[in-house]
């Protein structure tokens, strides 16, 4: 159980496009799901927190307008990256805290990753 | 500001042995702590969670005790495998949101 996917799991586009990156909780539902980003040999850092039904939270630095959060369902948010650049390319992983009665578990379930480089 | 430090960055050991990863973390008000591996180019596995008032939790042969008023975990690792090489990152919980180490890159030699 408490499944996570990405799609796609890798993607190459050219500068000035926008990539949409979906993240599913397969059998579980999710009121919170987070997204976060890995530079090669750095650790993960979150980007933004990611709300069903209202706005996602983001972290200091990152550009909310550039890094577009949507969370339409309880299983479904996405993150689009609009008019990317190359130093955006990097490493994207979400991940899901299931509902449990209700509630929130405060354990984060992660997906395997989206890779996207930017030409 | 909560800074989780992993000590060493890298490490390699021999087939078999026991092995200890250390995590530091500078604010000790934390929620849980976990463990999780990274191969390359994936994602994360969890492998442990400690909530903040226990002191220790183990899964196979692996084992990470808490010791949240000096602010360290230790991962560690027994008869180790080749298999178990991989990125081993620490995460700490002060609410919702984790606040990933910097990682020990492990190495198995066969």
């Amino acid at each position: 159980g408490a499944v996570v996917s990405q799609h796609p799991s890798w993607v190459i586009c050219k500068s000035g496009t926008s990539v949409k990156i979906e993240c599913r909780s397969l059998d579980f539902q999710a009121t919170t799901m987070f997204w976060y980003r890995q530079f090669p040999k750095q650790s993960l850092m979150l980007m933004a927190t990611s709300n069903e039904g209202s706005k996602a939270t983001y972290e200091q630095g990152v550009e909310k307008d550039k890094f577009l959060i949507n969370h339409a369902s309880l299983t479904l948010s996405t993150l689009t990256v609009t008019s990317a650049h190359p130093e955006d390319s990097s490493f994207y992983i979400c991940s899901a805290d299931p509902l449990l009665s209700g509630r929130s578990t405060d354990t984060q379930y992660f997906g395997p990753g989206t890779r996207l480089t930017v030409l | 500001k909560q800074e989780v430090t992993q000590i060493p960055a890298a490490l390699s050991v021999p087939e078999g042995e026991n092995l200890v990863l250390n995590c530091s973390f500078t604010d000790s008000a934390i929620y849980n702590l976990q463990w999780f591996r990274q191969d390359p180019g994936k994602g994360l596995t969890s492998l442990l969670l400690i909530q903040s008032s226990q002191r220790e939790q183990t899964s196979g042969r692996l084992n990470a005790s808490l010791d949240k008023s000096s602010g360290r975990s230790t991962l560690y690792i027994a008869a180790s495998q080749p298999g178990d090489s991989a990125t081993y990152l620490c995460a700490v919980t002060p609410a919702e949101k984790l606040t990933f180490g910097t990682g020990t890159r492990l190495t198995i030699i066969p």
